[in-house]
């Protein structure tokens, strides 16, 4: 069964740091292009970052509210993807979501993860 | 950056009915980079049309996209109860390399 599980989510002041874990399986991982989209509470959904399979560059873009501060990194030998965020704030409050595409298709996501939940407070 | 908006906003309607929306693009998306989710209170969102007018894997016939350029839209032909949920549109570009619209919620007149 294709399944993307998020863990690592929490409550963390602002200014402060958070890594979240994406573990894949089901599917071959190293192939895959990954990607974080968030939701904050009541709100739409809001792309986050992408990196792409270490044969096809392994190369990372991001949202502009977050360039410089997260991270998208991943490990093909657990088949897990990360996100780092650094200088937390608290419009940084939000469920995150992994996401890939099994087709080899990179402009839409087929595969999500359930989320976790990111709170950014005082 | 491309702006994707969505009307209507909320669009109240029975079981059984036949449900329009649309997204309409600041700029012209290219049919091949435009899709649609539905989402559910508490969920993830789930694909159901790629391409434009592409159903994904599993989706259900009475759920068709249409459009092009900058003017898109999906429709479901008759509303199952648990077709009520949220439905974003989502355009591929350059940057930001995924773009969301707003959502529009079909909820229970």
């Amino acid at each position: 069964e294709v399944q993307l599980v998020e863990s690592g989510g929490g409550l963390v002041k602002p200014g402060g740091s958070l890594r979240l874990s994406c573990a894949a399986s089901g599917f071959t991982f190293n192939n895959a292009w990954m990607s974080w989209v968030r939701q904050a509470p009541g709100k739409g959904l809001e792309w986050v970052g992408r990196i792409k399979s270490k044969t096809d560059g392994g190369t990372t873009d991001y949202a502009a509210p977050v360039k410089g501060r997260f991270t998208i990194s991943r490990d093909d030998s657990k088949n897990t993807l990360y996100l780092q965020m650094n200088s937390l704030k608290t419009e940084d409050t939000a469920v995150y979501y992994c996401a890939t595409n099994l087709n080899y298709s990179y402009s839409y996501m087929d595969v999500w993860g359930k989320g976790t939940t990111v709170t950014v407070s005082s | 950056e491309i702006v994707l908006t969505q009307s209507p906003g909320t669009l109240s309607l029975s079981p059984g009915e036949r449900a329009t929306l649309s997204c309409r693009a600041s700029q012209s998306v290219s049919s091949s980079y435009l899709a649609w989710y539905q989402q559910k209170p508490g969920q993830a969102p789930r694909l159901l049309i790629y391409g434009a007018s592409s159903r994904a894997t599993g989706i259900p016939d009475r759920f068709s996209g249409s459009g092009s350029g900058t003017d898109f839209t999906l429709t479901i032909g008759r509303l199952e109860p648990e077709d009520f949920a949220v439905y974003y549109c989502q355009q591929y570009g350059i940057s930001p390399r995924f773009t969301f619209g707003p959502g529009t919620k079909v909820d229970i007149k």
